[in-house]
């Protein structure tokens, strides 16, 4: 079984842009989670979708946003970069929605802002 | 308030070695708490899951301990590998949708 997968697995742009970053869930799985890692802050939470619909979010920004599809993968983008969007981006999923159940993570998008 | 702290920061050790890390939680209600290893440039991978009846849980050379009166958690490693190198995370959920995640123990091992 195939398991998640980001891409791209790096990214440069420039403050003022924007990116999309995407996220194939493991097979069978129908909630994926995006987070937000930096060395000083570790893992944040940005938000969880579930058949399609954001179920819980976390305390970022309006910039940050993202979608799921019908098939479970998931996108997140992020508008009018900052220098401190820099960070590894981890997508995880989970069979289901909610913080009780396991969650597999990607090997992540690294972002850097210039 | 909610939260879960991991000690040390970074730790470094030699190839052989035994080492404990440790993560003290006040998340409430408790259900389950989670260990990860997160290889530099990867997503973490679970280690184990412990819930609140389990005392001790091992995988391989990995063994987890769990005090619920504490709230506290150690992860020992036992022999050290090279390959053990890596960022140990400490993640207690908490009701339906919140995961809290530990900052981290940065272990170096050396040959």
């Amino acid at each position: 079984k195939a398991g998640v997968t980001q891409t791209p697995r790096y990214l440069i742009k420039t403050r003022g842009q924007q990116v999309t970053l995407s996220c194939s869930p493991i097979s069978g799985h129908r909630s994926v989670s995006w987070y937000q890692q930096t060395p000083g802050q570790g893992l944040q939470f940005l938000f969880e979708y579930f058949s399609e619909t954001q179920r819980n979010k976390g305390n970022f920004p309006g910039r940050f946003s993202g979608r799921q599809f019908s098939n479970s993968r998931s996108e997140m983008n992020v508008s009018t970069l900052e220098l401190g969007d820099s960070a590894l981006y981890l997508c995880a999923s989970s069979l289901n929605q909610g913080a009780k159940n396991i969650q597999y993570f990607g090997a992540g998008t690294r972002l850097s802002v210039l | 308030k909610n939260q879960v702290e991991q000690s040390p920061q970074s730790l470094i050790i030699l190839e052989g070695k035994n080492c404990t890390l440790q993560c003290n939680y006040t998340v409430s209600p408790f259900s389950n708490l989670r260990w990860y290893k997160q290889d530099t440039g990867r997503g973490p991978v679970s280690l184990t899951i412990m819930t609140f009846s389990e005392n001790t849980k091992s995988n391989g050379r990995y063994t987890a301990t769990l005090d619920a009166d504490t709230k506290q958690s150690s992860l020992h490693i036992t022999a050290s590998q090279l390959s053990d190198s890596a960022s140990y995370i400490c993640v207690v959920p908490t009701g339906a949708n919140n995961l809290f995640f530990g900052t981290g123990t940065r272990l170096t091992v050396i040959p």
